[in-house]
């Protein structure tokens, strides 16, 4: 079955260490998204890629890094400097970075940070 | 720029009863909308989508939502709400002005199915 499987889905860091979060999809999928959901905030984009080797900051990049060397990965590393990064953070994909393309969800990863 | 806002944090209806969620949105341009349902610890699944023409749209699971322009407004709505129903909901507008395929949320609805 074609999908988006974010790993891992608990993850527990210390404060100052950076951490990275895995996405990956097997749907072909030329656009892919990274967003934050807090709760009673909605989500929140991170950053996002259209095509593989470009990606674009988003609404709250300050804190994070992404790459997109493969465009079946998709993986967000979470640094030090975010200063608030404990949440739910859910990866996206749609087939092409067009306005009426719907997003297709992993079901997430969330990270806490002590 | 687009924005979409939710109105009630938090819904409640008894098994049977109507669902209403309430959505209005904000667009300089003809708007792309979206509802997506979110179970606990999950991801978001599509429940359904207006881009153009018909402007009653049907979901999955007997959800549908009518795009009404004079009141810029996409309420969703499911005439007999099921225990199954209860999780959160999402509105969302596209980034038609970057066309960048970024969808712009809500702040999220969590739907309460009584017994």
């Amino acid at each position: 079955d074609g999908g988006i499987t974010q790993s891992p889905k608990y993850l527990f860091r210390k404060e100052g260490q950076n951490v990275t979060l895995s996405c990956e999809q097997n749907l072909n999928h030329d656009a892919m998204y990274w967003y934050r959901q807090d709760p009673g905030q909605g989500l929140r984009l991170i950053y996002y890629s259209q095509i593989v080797n470009d990606f674009q900051k988003g609404d709250i990049a300050e804190g994070y890094s992404v790459s997109r060397e493969k465009k079946e990965s998709f993986p967000l590393t979470v640094t030090s400097a975010q200063k608030n990064p404990t949440a739910f953070y859910l990866c996206a994909s749609s087939i092409a970075p067009t306005a009426n393309s719907p997003l297709h969800f992993g079901n997430g990863t969330r990270l806490t940070v002590t | 720029a687009q924005s979409v806002t939710q109105l009630g944090s938090h819904v409640s209806v008894s098994e049977g009863a109507l669902v209403l969620l309430r959505c209005n949105y904000s667009s300089s341009v003809p708007p792309y909308l979206f509802w997506y349902v979110q179970y606990p610890n999950q991801g978001l699944q599509l429940l359904l989508k207006y881009t153009t023409g018909a402007t009653l749209v049907k979901g999955i699971n007997g959800f549908e939502a009518e795009f009404k322009k004079s009141e810029t407004s996409f309420h969703l709505t499911k005439p007999s709400a099921h225990m199954s129903d209860a999780a959160e909901y999402f509105c969302a507008v596209s980034d038609r002005d970057g066309n960048t395929g970024k969808l712009i949320f809500g702040q999220g609805t969590t739907l309460q199915v009584k017994p």
